[in-house]
């Protein structure tokens, strides 16, 4: 059974600095993995998909980074905003017998940036 | 385009009745999944549909359950229900199965009293 680990659960930072969220899978036989943010009470916005086939993905601020051999991903955020404060989440897609099983999801990194 | 919407947004229901909660995938969006968020157990798959069709099921009991329509949006059924399946419930769709980054809904937040 899939499991996936953030590290740390918590994180307060301030304003400015570059950080690095760390995620673990214990199956390599995966097809992507996602980070998403969650505000309090919301949804969840994607922030970047990571095929299996990939190294990276970037998207302004973002760099996400898979080694799916090792079962690892970093997500890193630099110079850091207030706005950043939100709840991140790793997920990982991967098959099963019966066709894609849902995502699994780690516990998550609460971030606060101080400002 | 419109995002994935769900409703209700808030629901208060006693132990024992039975709940339908709804999801409105974005327009083109043919898969349609839901996910159960809890502070203990964090966010659990329960099922995914595509075209009508059940894909894949989470470890939930049969008490759960769910359908697709034609037009892709999705219901999802909690009947007997107990304490703890107080959750916020997160429907997400995407245009296709496996790849495809999956788009979240706000949830529909569940008290069983």
């Amino acid at each position: 059974k899939q499991e996936v680990t953030q590290i740390p659960a918590a994180l307060s930072v301030p304003e400015g600095e570059n950080l690095v969220l760390n995620c673990s899978f214990t199956d390599s036989a995966i097809y992507n993995l996602q980070w998403f943010r969650q505000d309090p009470g919301k949804g969840l916005t994607s922030l970047l998909l990571i095929q299996s086939s990939q190294r990276e993905q970037t998207s302004g601020r973002l760099n996400a980074s898979l080694d799916k051999s090792s079962g690892r991903s970093t997500l890193y955020i630099a110079a850091s905003q207030p706005g950043d404060s939100a709840t991140y989440l790793c997920a990982v897609g991967q098959y099963s017998g019966g066709g894609a099983d849902g995502l699994t999801f780690g516990k998550g990194t609460h971030l606060i940036i101080q400002p | 385009k419109a995002g994935v919407t769900q409703t209700p947004r808030y629901l208060i229901k006693t132990r024992g009745q039975q709940v339908t909660l709804s999801c409105s995938p974005i327009s083109g969006h043919r898969s349609v999944s839901w996910y159960q968020q809890t502070p203990g157990q964090g966010l659990q798959f329960l099922f995914e549909y595509f075209s009508e069709t059940q894909r894949n099921k989470g470890n939930f009991p049969g008490r759960f359950s769910g359908r697709q329509f034609s037009n892709s949006r999705s219901e999802m059924n909690v009947s007997t229900l107990e304490l703890g399946d107080s959750a916020l419930y997160l429907c997400a769709s995407r245009p296709g199965l496996y790849t495809d980054t999956q788009y979240f809904g706000p949830g529909t937040r569940l008290t069983v009293l």
